[in-house]
């Protein structure tokens, strides 16, 4: 049982948007930044948003997030096929821990 | 540019030890903390631990507190994990990764990756 709650899966269309939801509390998420990883399987995680909606040097702005309250949104538009992954949110916990969500596997039909 | 190469992966009985190791490389490995990530099979990412930038400060999960140590040596560029008393429930591929906060300061998220190292702990 993860710390954060994600949507173990999310769909939609190339081209089509997508947003993937994280909920927290004020443990976690209420007071203290959220970033978003990008992992396929076998390779490396990556980041892709820090901050709450700041996104690295090589992410493209098809990837946004944000945050109200104890929770956040990470969203993709123009979706590709290459954007198949699970993706992750994660925080800061006044238990003194980094946690993640549990994880939402995005399918491009 | 930035690399971190994981190794000292296998498969281990309960109960034994193990320590894996994290090669940095194409930044100041001693200026920025550093973290260790699992994940177990068709599971999510855990955090297990994160070293300050010196070595002095520590903190650990609660599933490992006091079986598993992280340690760095800046002079090697090299990042380790000493894992002790495994249990089945510790297998997982442990992913090393940089925090992007210099010197004291953490954030506490994650900028770098490695490939990660596989540990299987089983009879």
């Amino acid at each position: 049982q993860s710390v954060l709650t994600q949507p173990p899966s999310v769909s939609a269309a190339p081209g089509q948007k997508v947003t993937i939801s994280c909920s927290g509390s004020s443990s976690n998420i209420g007071n203290n930044y959220v970033s978003w990883y990008q992992h396929l399987p076998g390779t490396a995680p990556k980041l892709l948003i820090y901050e709450n909606n700041k996104r690295p040097s090589g992410i493209p702005d098809r990837f946004s997030g944000s945050k109200s309250g104890t929770s956040a949104t990470l969203g993709i538009t123009g979706l590709q096929t290459g954007d198949e992954a699970d993706y992750y949110c994660g925080t800061w916990d006044s238990s003194l821990s980094v946690v993640f969500g549990g994880g939402t596997k995005l399918t491009v039909l | 540019q930035v690399q971190l190469v994981e190794s000292g992966g296998g498969v281990v009985q309960p109960g034994r030890s193990l320590r894996l190791s994290c090669a940095a490389s194409g930044f100041t490995f001693s200026n920025y903390g550093m973290h260790w990530v699992r994940q177990a099979p068709g599971k999510g990412l855990e955090w297990v631990a994160v070293i300050s930038f010196d070595g002095s400060n520590k903190y650990y999960g609660d599933s490992v507190k006091g079986r598993f140590t992280i340690s760095r040596d800046n002079f090697k560029n090299t990042l380790y994990l000493q894992l002790n008393s495994l249990r089945p429930e510790d297998t997982a591929v442990y992913y090393c990764a940089k925090d992007p906060g210099s010197g004291s300061n953490y954030v506490f998220y994650f900028d770098y990756w490695g490939q990660g190292t596989l540990v299987t702990v089983s009879s």
